[in-house]
């Protein structure tokens, strides 16, 4: 059964660093790429970028570049998001999904990011 | 970036009536055109990819229609299951842009 699973929900301070992570099973996990997406609290689906952890080949939204991290650990099948300085505006939920050939299938259940002082 | 532009952005409808939502795309993607469905508090779940094939497990009710840069989701008869926020999603090169979203809600 193809499964993943997010790391816990964060509160944080404006100015901290945080790393969330995407833990998949159930499948080969260096053949299909791992995207991320933002929800801002009841708003849309906003697409971050990807990364392929077969050779650790990132695109990220124009949005998001240099705002975050996008990884992947191949030995343990983990994607990571991470962030060096965190905003007010990063609280959000992430979601990781698995994505191939065009076809986003699975998701993860999400991480509640809170960054409040 | 490729915009994508879902209408409407809300409608309310009835078990038992076709819904039908539209995703239309501000240049050529083929058809790589994929809808979900999110219900509140949960993750967004796949519906259809490349504009008609549906996931598995999605019932033949959803269907998924495709003319240039236009696609459609529908719904042929909406069950109380139904009622949720749909997104269109183009994954023909990065980034891959959602639409907005459409709630259908209960009439």
């Amino acid at each position: 059964e193809v499964q993943l699973v997010q790391s816990g929900a964060e509160v944080k301070k404006p100015g901290e660093s945080l790393k969330i992570s995407c833990n998949s099973s159930g499948y080969s996990f260096t053949n299909y790429w791992i995207a991320w997406v933002r929800q801002m609290p009841g708003k849309g689906l906003e697409w971050m970028g990807i990364v392929h952890p077969g050779d650790s080949d990132t695109r990220y939204s124009p949005s998001f570049q240099g705002q975050v991290t996008i990884s992947a650990d191949k030995s343990i099948s983990a994607a990571y998001l991470h962030w060096t300085s965190l905003k007010a505006s990063d609280t959000a939920i992430y979601y990781c999904a698995r994505f191939y050939g065009g076809n986003t299938d699975y998701w993860g259940q999400g991480t509640l990011v809170t960054v409040s002082s | 970036d490729i915009q994508m532009t879902q209408s409407p952005s809300s409608v309310s409808a009835s078990v038992g009536d076709r819904v039908t939502i539209t995703c239309r795309a501000s240049q050529s993607i083929s058809n790589y055109l994929n809808w979900y469905q999110q219900k509140p508090g949960k993750a967004p779940k796949s519906l259809i990819y490349a504009a008609s094939t549906l996931q598995d497990g999605v019932p033949s009710r959803f269907s998924g229609g495709a003319s240039g840069t236009d696609f459609t989701l529908t719904i042929s008869s909406l069950q109380p299951e139904d009622f949720a926020t749909y997104y269109c999603q183009q994954s023909y090169s990065p980034p891959h842009t959602f639409g907005q979203g459409t709630r259908v809600e209960i009439k």
